[in-house]
């Protein structure tokens, strides 16, 4: 069965310093997203993907974060200037229609 | 603006006793609604869906959900709970018009032996 994947599994990265996630959405999706989970808390949407644009973004996302497609199968999230309060689980989802589905997650570790 | 509200922190039932996990919504046009589970330090499972037809949807590892239109809710329901069941289950919703989804708080499922 088809799934999304991530890379890394974790990462430790210095405050200030940039981290790129990436991501292997499922083959045929279309639409591609990113969510972050803090420590104990809620899943927040951060910014969604489509046609090599981005289609909508949350509060969160500021310029310090960017997406990219690269090729015709990676989805990247940036991070240029790392915060403390950066720390989360970051989610990569992919859909092909109505359902998104999650990859494992990265987790970041902004120390 | 989408919402979902999950009432409970917490559920905790005997293993073999049917489960609920509370789930209210609120969207501006028609709702899609999902609920995923998470296991300790692993990604979203998605468990079921609503998009349109029968109120009752039948999901992955015997659970189900009930869309109510008047209360605006979709209760996770299992007829026999069982010990691997426990985990962190979010309920999700979209509105049909838009891309991202709505997560609740999350609710602990706890089934004891």
């Amino acid at each position: 069965e088809p799934e999304v994947t991530q890379t890394p599994s974790h990462q430790v990265t210095q405050m200030g310093q940039e981290v790129i996630l990436r991501c292997v959405p499922i083959s045929n999706h279309l639409y591609f997203y990113w969510y972050r989970q803090i420590l104990g808390q809620k899943v927040e949407f951060l910014v969604s993907f489509y046609n090599n644009e981005i289609s909508e973004k949350s509060e969160i996302f500021d310029d310090q974060f960017s997406v990219e497609r690269p090729d015709g199968s990676n989805f990247t999230l940036k991070i240029r200037s790392t915060k403390l309060e950066d720390s989360a689980m970051y989610f990569c989802a992919s859909s092909g229609s109505e359902t998104q589905y999650f990859g494992p997650g990265t987790r970041l570790l902004v120390l | 603006a989408q919402s979902v509200a999950q009432p409970e922190d917490q559920v905790n039932v005997a293993e073999g006793n049917p489960l609920t996990v509370k789930c209210t919504y609120s969207v501006s046009g028609n709702p899609y609604l999902f609920w995923y589970v998470q296991y300790p330090n692993r990604g979203l499972q998605f468990l079921l869906k609503y998009i349109t037809g029968d109120n009752l949807v039948k999901g992955s590892y015997g659970f189900e959900a009930e869309f109510n239109k008047s209360q605006t809710s979709f209760h996770l329901k299992k007829p026999s709970a069982l010990v691997s069941d426990s985990a962190l289950y979010f309920c999700a919703v979209r509105d049909a018009n838009a891309g991202k989804s709505t997560f609740g708080d999350g609710t602990t499922l706890t089934v004891k032996p």
